[in-house]
């Protein structure tokens, strides 16, 4: 079984400044790991995605996620935020060999101040 | 080229009602997979359809089935309604082979509200 963690349910940055949203994940074989973006009364958005390859991998919207196996971490970051970054961001992961199947963390709402 | 689409937008229905809810797959894609999303919480995996046969389940009781047609659009039926099952549910849509990655696109979601 996969699961995924999102340390932190609420995080407030100034505008200009680091996001950094952090997600652990458990999984018993390699996985896929991505990051999707949620706006009020929206569904969800794939910001990036982790397969294969490169560790670092770049998103829409200036967003970056580094996949790092030893610390079975795959967090996301934009070194300077705007106002329009402000939404609901989940983490979720998949299995190679049960790849229908997206597990999702519980979400960390991100608000911008002016 | 017309992405996901769901009907309807949002429903009110009383406990112990039947509810069925749509999705019009992207353009193209023949897998059609169903989420769960609770107020505050991640979505959670109801079950998936690829070509109109069901392809995985989650953790969901019976009352939660569904539907693919021909045309790839699926529905989602939940009988004897709960007031837990009141949440967003969201159909997403992918170009599906099992044994690869396939990206899922996500529809706009249902709200449900069972009161």
């Amino acid at each position: 079984a996969q699961s995924v963690t999102q340390l932190g349910s609420h995080v407030s940055v100034s505008e200009g400044a680091l996001v950094l949203l952090r997600c652990n994940y458990s999984s018993s074989v390699p996985p896929y790991l991505f990051w999707y973006v949620q706006y009020p009364n929206q569904g969800l958005q794939l910001l990036l995605k982790y397969t294969t390859g490169a560790t670092l991998v770049k998103g829409i919207n200036g967003f970056e996620a580094e996949f790092k196996k030893s610390e079975t971490s795959f967090h996301l970051t934009k070194p300077s935020a705007h106002m329009s970054d402000a939404a609901e961001y989940f983490c979720a992961v998949t299995r190679l060999d049960n790849d229908y199947k997206l597990s999702f963390g519980a979400g960390t709402t991100v608000t911008v101040r002016a | 080229e017309t992405g996901v689409t769901q009907s309807p937008t949002h429903l009110i229905k009383t406990r112990g009602q039947q509810v069925t809810l749509r999705c019009s797959s992207q353009s193209g894609h023949n897998t059609v997979s169903w989420y769960q999303q609770a107020l505050g919480q991640g979505p959670q995996f109801i079950f998936q359809y690829y070509r109109e046969e069901e392809n995985g389940r989650g953790n969901f009781p019976p009352r939660f089935s569904g539907l693919q047609f021909p045309n790839y659009s699926s529905e989602l039926n939940v009988n004897a309604l709960e007031l837990d099952d009141s949440a967003l549910y969201l159909c997403a849509s992918s170009l599906g082979a099992s044994g690869r990655f396939n990206e899922q696109f996500f529809g706009p979601g249902t709200r449900l509200t069972v009161l």
